[in-house]
Order: structure tokens, then sequence, then C-alpha cells
């Protein structure tokens, strides 16, 4: 079965980084992307990005551009999603899912960021 | 953007009851079309792709229609299982946008 297994939570302070790992299993992982997605606390889901395993091509949301930075590591299949310049409003659940023909299908458990000073 | 507009945003069944969520995309996005389940603490599970493909492992009672600019999710014969908030997702042009979701409860 695929899985997404993602790195712990992390509490941050304004201004700094996070850099969020997510590790693929049980699939070949260059034959798909990685899409990464929010949720403030009880608000609705936010599409952050994605990116092209296989290339490395990357489209990110305008309202993160500059901030934000998704790669992957093919060698131990596993993704990140970098942010940067921290605020109080990033914090959020941060997830990451498979992409199979623009069809987020499965998801990994989440990554609580925390942001506050 | 493509903006999407789902409705209602709550709403309040019977078991065995069909409800349907609607989802309205400010433009056409042919079928580029997602419905995602999520229950309190877990990650969205999709239920339907393409507008109306069946994700497998999906029970048979959750169906998906429509196809430009109106989409529809339907749940026939509502089970206890299903109270969650679903979601709609277009993945036909970046940025892929949600719908604010809709909460299911049932009684």
């Amino acid at each position: 079965q695929v899985q997404l297994v993602q790195s712990g939570a992390e509490v941050k302070k304004p201004g700094a980084s996070v850099k969020v790992s997510c590790k693929a299993s049980h699939y070949t992982f260059r034959n798909f992307g990685i899409t990464w997605v929010r949720q403030a606390p009880g608000q609705g889901l936010e599409w952050m990005g994605w990116i092209r395993v296989y290339n490395g091509n990357t489209d990110y949301a305008q309202n993160l551009q500059g901030r934000v930075t998704m790669t992957t590591d093919t060698s131990t299949t596993t993704a990140y999603m970098e942010l940067r310049s921290l605020r109080s409003d990033d914090t959020a659940i941060y997830y990451c899912a498979r992409e199979s023909a623009g069809n987020p299908d499965f998801w990994g458990q989440g990554t609580l960021v925390t942001v506050s000073s | 953007d493509i903006q999407m507009t789902q409705s209602p945003s709550s709403l309040s069944a019977s078991v065995g009851d069909r409800v349907t969520i609607t989802c309205r995309a400010s433009q056409s996005i042919s079928i580029s079309l997602n419905w995602y389940q999520q229950k309190p603490g877990k990650a969205p599970q999709l239920l339907i792709y393409g507008a109306s493909s069946l994700q497998s492992g999906v029970p048979s009672r959750f169906s998906g229609s429509g196809s430009g600019t109106d989409f529809t999710l339907a749940i026939s014969g509502l089970e206890p299982e299903d109270s969650a908030t679903y979601y709609c997702l277009q993945s036909y042009s970046a940025p892929w946008t949600f719908g604010q979701g809709t909460k299911a409860e049932i009684k």
C-alpha cells in the first residue's frame, strides 16, 4: 500500500525556517509528483504547490513565492518542503500527497508547524 | 485564479438519506475536479477524481457528476461513518483551489 510518512511536529519562532520531510514508499517515486497542502487551525485546505519528481519542476502558490522551496531526494524517496521567514499565520498542519495526473491521491499524516514567540 | 464555490457549508441528515454537495467553478475546468473526505484529526481522503471516477476502495454510495463549471458529490444511503467535512479541488490550472468545505452531520 502506498505510504507517505511525514516528519514530526515543529515549534518555530517568527522569522525562522522549517523543513518538513515526506518519506514515500511502496510505489515508483519518480513516476509521480508530490503536492503540498496546508490547513490552518479550524480552517479549510490551501494548496501550496507541487513538484514533479522526475525533472524537479515546481509550481508554487503566488502568496508563498519567495518563501517556499520544494525538493525531492530520489535516493531516499523523500520529498521536502521548506518555508522561510515564518509568521504566526503560517501555523498550520502541513500535508504532502502523491500526485497522479492532477489528482492528489495518497496523503501523509500531516505535520503540525506552530509559529510562536 | 479559479474560485470554487461549495455549498452548502453544512448539512444535517439521517442514516439512509441521500445528500448532495455542489461545487461551482468561476470558469470552465473540464472534468479536473476531485472530491475529498476529511475526518477530524485525519488527512483528507480521495473519494472521486476526474469529476466522476470512484477512487479504489471507496464505497459505491459515493458518486460524482458534472463538467465545465458545475459539479455534484452525492452520497446515497448515508452511514454514520460519513460524518466528516467534504472538499472539492480543481486541478485544471494552477493555483489549484479548494472549495470552502461542507461539514456533514449524521443524525
